[in-house]
């Protein structure tokens, strides 16, 4: 059974500081998905990771995939207010890719 | 302008009574999802389509149903709600090349109360 952790689970940053979150999975997948929820609001894609070392980026943030260690980071950098929401790793799963097992959140909070 | 809507948005109903989400996409994307999201438990996978006429089962079937006999469309079917499938519900449609999944878009959600 596959499954997949997110740490943490809650953080509170403050502006302009630099914080990375942590996904890691148990079973071998070559595809990771990060998406961010505000509150009371729908889920919106970030970043698709297809591959072992890729590494993308869009403005404050940058999502990086290791499938041999079975890891992904997304890495916040500058933190500002409006980055304040859940973040969600998924993995797709098993032989049909359409399989997703999403991790349980990292809900961030980015302070003044 | 490019959509997953779901309806209703918001149901309260009682157990027993069978009732159905509609999920629609206006993508032509082949590949469409519905999953739940519970306080403390993230989102869990219902039932997943890679394409029209094929439907699997995600991480918590039990209690529902689903079909996808036109592109466009994935209904959630409950048979007989029970409390325990109050939950938030989101549908969710990607393209898909080679059986894989891309970016996933979301609808607004249905927040389904069972009494």
């Amino acid at each position: 059974e596959l499954k997949v952790e997110q740490n943490p689970l809650f953080l509170s940053m403050q502006e302009g500081k630099n914080y990375t979150i942590y996904c890691d999975y148990s079973t071998t997948s070559d595809r990771l998905y990060w998406y961010r929820q505000d509150p009371g609001k729908s889920l919106e894609s970030l970043f698709v990771l297809l591959s072992n070392g890729a590494v993308k980026q869009e403005g404050r943030l940058m999502a990086s995939l290791d499938t041999k260690a079975r890891l992904s980071t997304l890495h916040i950098t500058a933190a500002v207010h409006d980055l304040s929401a859940t973040y969600f790793c998924a993995v797709s799963y098993g032989g049909s890719q359409g399989n997703l097992i999403f991790g349980k959140g990292t809900k961030l909070s980015v302070k003044p | 302008e490019a959509q997953v809507t779901q309806n209703p948005r918001y149901l309260i109903t009682v157990t027993g009574k069978k009732l159905t989400v509609t999920c629609s996409q206006n993508m032509n994307h082949e590949y469409m999802s519905w999953y739940r999201q519970d306080p403390g438990l993230g989102l869990r996978q219902i039932y997943y389509s890679m394409n029209v006429e094929v439907t699997d089962k995600g991480d918590v079937p039990e209690g529902y149903k689903v079909s996808r006999k036109e592109k466009r469309n994935f209904p959630l079917i409950l048979e007989s709600p029970s409390p325990n499938q109050t939950s938030l519900y989101f549908c969710a449609s990607s393209p898909s090349f080679g059986g894989r999944v891309y970016e996933q878009y979301f609808g607004p959600g249905t927040r389904l109360t069972v009494t």
